[in-house]
């Protein structure tokens, strides 16, 4: 399969910790990316690999995975962690074909 | 610093040609995949394709095959992805964006956007 899905909407409390998950069968074999994008703006990357994440993302933004799903934690979410959350990981054929999820759209109340 | 600049802003009429690029700066252009990456209006983002401007290495998603073609000029560091003739079905922000590791896109450009109207 070379489908990614995700929760089309989650919200949050300030403060509070937000999961974000995508399953797939491709999650079986490769680890899952994980994008934020405000409006208006380019995707971000905020998690890729095992649990990585790039320089200047804030330490609350972590990553986990099990089986066929991976799952994006924001502990302690800010006003400023709402926008739209996607997934991406490879193809399960193998090659360097990529697939994205739908996205998330996060609310934080 | 590391970037991705993508070209300005299209209007297109149906049947037009198009080409945008991308041009990188601030690391070694030819080491790193380039890939392509489609949103439309209010919608996600879908892969298109990816090129690895060392030696032009392309592949496809199935479900722009046919439909774009995926370039690089690596003496001037740059990307490009063209149509040969436009629908209206193609307006929508088009980024370009560097993978590292297995899947991941670290940096991305700032996004082009083609509009397609009579």
């Amino acid at each position: 399969s070379s489908e990614l899905t995700q929760d089309p909407a989650v919200s949050v409390a300030l403060g509070q910790t937000v999961r974000i998950t995508c399953q797939g069968d491709s999650l079986r074999s490769y680890y899952a990316s994980w994008y934020q994008q405000k409006p208006g703006q380019a995707p971000v990357l905020v998690i890729y690999g095992k649990n990585n994440r790039p320089s200047g993302i804030p330490d609350r933004f972590s990553g986990s995975s099990s089986g066929n799903t991976a799952s994006l934690t924001i502990t302690g979410a800010q006003a400023e962690d709402e926008a739209d959350y996607y997934c991406n990981s490879r193809d399960s054929s193998g090659n360097h074909y990529v697939v994205f999820g739908g996205g998330t759209k996060l609310t934080v109340l | 610093e590391v970037q991705l600049v993508q070209s300005g802003a299209e209007v297109k009429k149906p049947g037009e040609s198009l080409k945008i690029s991308c041009k990188g700066s601030g690391y070694s252009f030819t080491s790193y995949w380039i890939g392509w990456v489609r949103q439309m209006p209010g919608k996600g983002l879908e892969w298109m394709g990816i090129i690895y401007p060392g030696d032009s290495d392309t592949r496809y998603s199935p479900s722009f095959q046919g439909q774009v073609t995926i370039s690089a000029d690596k003496s001037i560091s740059t990307a490009y992805l063209q149509w040969s003739s436009l629908k209206a079905s193609d307006t929508a922000m088009y980024y370009c964006a560097r993978r590292i590791g297995e899947n991941a896109f670290d940096i991305w450009g700032q996004g082009t956007m083609v509009t397609v109207s009579s």
